[in-house]
């Protein structure tokens, strides 16, 4: 069964604090995904990877990096938590057949 | 500026009754993505498609695809409280290998 897994499914952060968000898939994508997830404005891009060490910027990359060293892991960094962005973090991967693998997300709250 | 609008935002309906959720936008799309997200989870493909005018089937769902690959609508048929969840649409511009516009979702109650 292919499978996506995220670190934690909650997390408590600071304002200010880095914070690291990792994804794992297991399908051996070269293709992986950060989305974030916020209600009435559906999934919005923030980077993605087409192959290790390569990285584009997605839709809202600001305040975001992104690691991608190895084929299976892609992490999100928040360089500096601002409560801007408390959300739902879902990492993906896809096929060739352009079809996205979720994983069960990460709800981060940057008090 | 969402580029794929869904409708209804919300829909509640009963056991056993049909239910139709639309996805819109200006834009031509090359596919066309319907995923479902539980609570807590993250969304899962439920069907793609490519043609204009294709229409697939999935047990108790119909997912089409407009002519002019700007549009697609999925149909619910005795609609069941497993059918519950978040429906969101998803555009892949720029060939097969574009990235995802998704919709904002249409979340669906069904009660008992």
């Amino acid at each position: 069964d292919v499978k996506v897994t995220q670190s934690s499914r909650y997390l408590v952060k600071r304002t200010g604090e880095k914070v690291f968000l990792e994804c794992v898939q297991d399908m051996d994508h070269e293709n992986m995904f950060w989305y974030r997830q916020d209600p009435g404005l559906g999934l919005r891009l923030i980077y993605f990877s087409y192959d290790v060490k390569m990285k584009e910027k997605g839709d809202i990359p600001e305040g975001y990096s992104v690691s991608r060293e190895k084929k299976e892991r892609f992490s999100l960094i928040l360089e500096s938590a601002s409560t801007n962005q408390t959300s739902m973090y879902l990492c993906a991967s896809r096929t060739v057949y352009n079809e996205q693998f979720f994983g069960p997300g990460t709800r981060l709250t940057v008090l | 500026t969402q580029l794929l609008e869904q409708s209804p935002q919300f829909l509640s309906i009963q056991e056993g009754e049909n239910l139709t959720v639309y996805c819109n936008s200006s834009s031509v799309f090359s596919s066309l993505q319907w995923y479902r997200q539980e609570p807590g989870e993250g969304p899962v493909l439920l069907v793609t498609v490519v043609t204009g005018g294709e229409v697939k089937k999935l047990k108790r769902l119909t997912f089409q695809f407009g002519d002019a690959r700007k549009d697609s609508s999925l149909h619910i048929t005795a609609a069941q409280t497993g059918d519950t969840g978040l429906y969101l649409c998803a555009g892949a511009r720029g060939g097969s290998w574009g990235k995802l516009q998704f919709g904002a979702g249409t979340q669906v109650v069904v009660t008992p």
